[in-house]
């Protein structure tokens, strides 16, 4: 089981530029989400999916679009990147919306220039 | 609108000094509190999960307790391997699914 893996670790990207953060779990978890996370702040949840076909916005979503094909996979795309984007990029799943222990990814740092 | 609060945020201790971290919450309904793990460039781990006042978890040197406003991770005879930042984090009723996360205590435990 490798768990929730996210590709890149590392991206530097030019104001404008659009690139996808992939994210992918082998656990045939439901629930997934995406998080950034910036110094001096919590943890604040982008989108997040409960399923197949289904997925919400979150707390941040402006500038991010997501989708969720499949059961295993959930990327997360920036339209056109701004420098207020340089962030971490935490993916997460759970078995289901009321199994609430998420099992966070390695992390992608942003940084937009 | 839900907010968590996490105290200190950053706190040094020598080895085998016991302390608590605390977690204060402000939420129109809760449905679970968590705690994680943090390592440096790492993403959080899942430590434990409390659903009511009362209500304690514990994982070798470890335990989280909950009351109906905060909850205290309690660290006894730490080692410098517990060093991480550790966040909280609320779930609330009618919350659509949604975390809400405390900024972290920073914990670093000296040899």
């Amino acid at each position: 089981n490798a768990g929730v893996t996210q590709t890149p670790k590392f991206q530097v990207l030019k104001t404008g530029q659009s690139m996808t953060l992939q994210c992918a779990q082998d656990m045939n978890h439901e629930y997934m989400s995406w998080y950034r996370q910036d110094p001096g702040m919590g943890l604040r949840l982008i989108h997040y999916s409960v399923g197949a076909g289904i997925t919400d916005q979150g707390e941040v979503p402006n500038g991010y679009n997501v989708s969720r094909s499949t059961t295993e996979d959930f990327p997360l795309r920036l339209l056109s990147a701004a420098p207020s984007q340089t962030s971490v990029y935490f993916c997460a799943s759970s078995p289901s919306s009321n199994q609430y222990e998420q099992y966070f990814g390695p992390g992608t740092r942003l940084t937009v220039t | 609108e839900d907010q968590v609060t996490q105290s200190p945020e950053a706190l040094r201790l020598q080895e085998g000094e016991s302390s608590s971290l605390n977690c204060s919450y402000t939420v129109s309904g809760l449905r679970g509190l968590f705690w994680y793990r943090q390592d440096p460039g790492k993403g959080p781990e899942f430590l434990f999960t409390l659903y009511s006042a009362g209500e304690e978890k514990e994982k070798e040197r470890l335990k989280a307790t909950l009351t109906k406003k905060e909850s205290f991770l309690h660290i006894t005879a730490p080692k410098p391997e517990d060093s991480a930042t550790y966040l909280c984090a609320v779930q609330v009723v009618f919350g659509n699914e949604k975390l809400t996360f405390g900024t972290g205590t920073r914990l670093t435990i000296i040899p």
